[in-house]
This record gives C-alpha cells, structure tokens and sequence, in this order.
C-alpha cells in the first residue's frame, strides 16, 4: 500500500521559530510537492522537486524553503514563522514520466498554527 | 496562464439524489490533463480520473461518472444515487504539457454535503 506520511498531523508554533515539516514517501516516487490549503483558496503549490537535491519554485514560495537530500525525503522550512502561514501543509508524490503525469499521492496533512 | 475554476462552492444534497460538479478550465496548450480529487474529512486527497486532451470519451466508474467537453471546457464530474461516504470536497485540476514533473492547478474545491 502506497504511503506519503508526514511528520506531524498537529503543530503549534511561536512567531519567529524556525518550523521543519517533514515528509516521507515509501513508493521510490521522483517527485514531491508542498501544498497550502486555506478556506476559499484551495491548494497552492509553494515548492516542489523532481530530483535530489532539486528544488522549483511553485506558486507561493516566499517565506519558504525545502531541502530533500534523500529520494524519499521533502522537507518544507519555515525560517522564521508568522501568522500568516498558519496553515494546513500537504506533501504529495507522484512517478516521473507520462504515466505519473498529475497523479499524486497525498500524505494527511500537518495543520500549523503560529502564535 | 492556466485555471480551473469550481463555481459551486459548497452543495447539499439527499441520499440518492444525483448530483453534478461542475469544473471550467483554461489553458493555452494544446497538450494538458485534467484530473479530480476527493477529500474526505480525514484530509487525504484521493487521486480519482485523470484526462488527457486528446480522449473526450466520458468515463464511468460505477457511480460516478465524468464529462469531458473541449467546446466548452469543462469537465465535469456526476455522482449517481449520491451516499453519506461521497461526503468530501472535491478538487478538479490541470496540468499543462507532458513532462514527467508537470504541476497541479487546483481550483478552490466543491464541498459536498451528503445528508441521510
């Protein structure tokens, strides 16, 4: 059974901490993303890879960062936190080439709230 | 640029009533995909049809069943004799071109309340 998990479901932060969200997927995918979902705006894409060690911009990567040093490891950074990025944070995956085209495999999500 | 726009916001509906979910999209390629997903109140996204441009033939997967039109371009999404379980909000997307790392375009999600 396919799995993308992430590293918390529940995290509550100061303003101006530094916040690792971690995401793990066990089926070799090539590429991962990070999401946003906020009420009324649907999914935003913040960062996404293709590869080790690659990184793309996505639709709102300010205030963002990622690293994924290991195949099956995304990390999403938040350097300093605010409130603005209370959130909820989805990791996805999905297999390059034309068969993985769009379909991707989300993990549960991690609500963050800062403070 | 690409969007997917999801008019219907929020719909109710009665157990076994049917209902549609619309989804009007744009894009300038020639070449894209369009998929939906659902979400539970668990929170997973669910992978449930993808669509290249080049097939219109509709697709139907038991209750559910899905409309592909490039005239108007919309791919909307039916759901027969509707269930308590079809509660969720459902997502369509688009993804341009066929590169293996191709991206989602999200629209803003259509919840659907399933009540007994």
């Amino acid at each position: 059974d396919v799995k993308v998990t992430q590293s918390s479901r529940y995290l509550v932060k100061r303003t101006g901490e530094k916040v690792f969200l971690e995401c793990v997927q066990d089926m070799d995918h090539e590429n991962m993303f990070w999401y946003r979902q906020d009420p009324g705006l649907g999914l935003r894409l913040i960062y996404f890879s293709y590869d080790v060690k690659m990184k793309e911009k996505g639709d709102i990567p300010e205030g963002y960062s990622v690293s994924r040093e290991k195949k099956e490891r995304f990390s999403l950074i938040l350097e300093s936190a605010s409130t603005n990025q209370t959130s909820m944070y989805l990791c996805a995956s999905s297999s390059s080439g034309l068969a993985g085209v769009g379909e991707q495999y989300f993990g549960p999500g991690t609500r963050l709230t800062v403070t | 640029a690409q969007k997917v726009t999801q008019a219907q916001t929020e719909i109710s509906v009665v157990e076994k009533e049917d209902v549609t979910l619309d989804c009007v999209y744009e894009t300038r390629d020639t070449t894209y995909y369009l998929f939906w997903y659902k979400q539970p109140p668990s929170g997973e996204l669910v992978f449930l049809i993808r669509r290249n441009s080049f097939d219109e033939q509709n697709e139907i997967s038991g209750r559910y069943s899905w409309n592909f039109q490039k005239s108007t371009s919309s791919f909307n999404f039916t759901i027969t004799a509707s269930q308590v379980v079809d509660s969720a909000v459902y997502f369509c997307a688009l993804s341009e071109g066929d590169s293996g790392y191709s991206t989602l375009t999200f629209g803003k999600g259509t919840m659907l309340l399933v009540s007994p």
